[in-house]
């Protein structure tokens, strides 16, 4: 498996403009993570989807941020309008505990820079 | 309510010294562990993990860590580093049947110098 895939890896948009992230989990994998990584805050949860269902929201920031997660391979973060402080690193990751794994597989992660 | 404490923000040690990184939790409910290491513009990728048995876990690169119940930790050993140990290591845990979330620690910058 090509493991957690992210796209894009780095976006520069400037402020007010619409931002979509978007993940693609490893297969299988019926858990799904959004994480937020700065200097100041370091890794934050911001939402998880359990098959493709959002079961925890409140880490998402503000109303500007939504995620959604239309099937089991695919899920996008946006933000609307971005602002100069949502400038971090967005990891997506997946797993599927239950089988004598249960960490998480991250994603190479979106540095996204808002100017 | 679960968290998890990394002690040292910073630790600077010399190549082919010994290593330990420590990690405590908190947790109302048994939990299981993590050790990931980030390098530069990279993701997080799994050291190694605890999920049963025998305490002391070995994972890649020649790390290790014990897991410690009647202390609540699980600190992260390496008895010789090297120049590529220089990244982030963060300490993790995921609560057993609590919706599988994880709760990560604020990191450990280490750095291996010549």
């Amino acid at each position: 498996d090509a493991g957690v895939i992210q796209s894009p890896r780095h976006e520069v948009t400037e402020m007010g403009q619409e931002v979509t992230l978007r993940c693609k989990p490893i297969s299988g994998h019926d858990y799904l993570f959004w994480y937020r990584q700065t200097m100041m805050r370091g890794l934050e949860l911001l939402i998880y989807f359990n098959n493709n269902v959002p079961i925890d929201d409140s880490g998402m920031p503000e109303d500007r941020f939504s995620a959604k997660m239309p099937n089991a391979s695919f899920s996008t973060l946006k933000i609307q309008p971005s602002e100069p402080r949502d400038s971090a690193v967005y990891f997506c990751a997946s797993t599927r505990p239950g089988q004598g794994t249960a960490e998480a597989f991250f994603g190479q992660g979106t540095r996204l820079t808002v100017v | 309510a679960q968290s998890v404490t990394q002690l040292d923000s910073q630790v600077p040690v010399f190549e082919e010294a010994p290593v330990e990184l420590r990690c405590n939790y908190s947790s109302s409910v048994s939990v299981y562990l993590f050790w990931y290491v980030q390098y530069p513009n990279q993701g997080l990728q799994l050291l190694l993990k605890y999920l049963s048995g025998s305490t002391l876990v070995k994972g890649i690169n020649g790390f290790e860590a014990e897991f410690n119940k009647s202390q609540t930790s699980f600190h992260l050993r390496k008895p010789s580093v090297h120049i590529s140990d220089t990244a982030e290591y963060f300490c993790a845990v995921s609560p057993f049947n609590t919706g599988n979330q994880f709760y990560f620690g604020t990191g450990t910058s280490l750095t291996v110098i010549p």
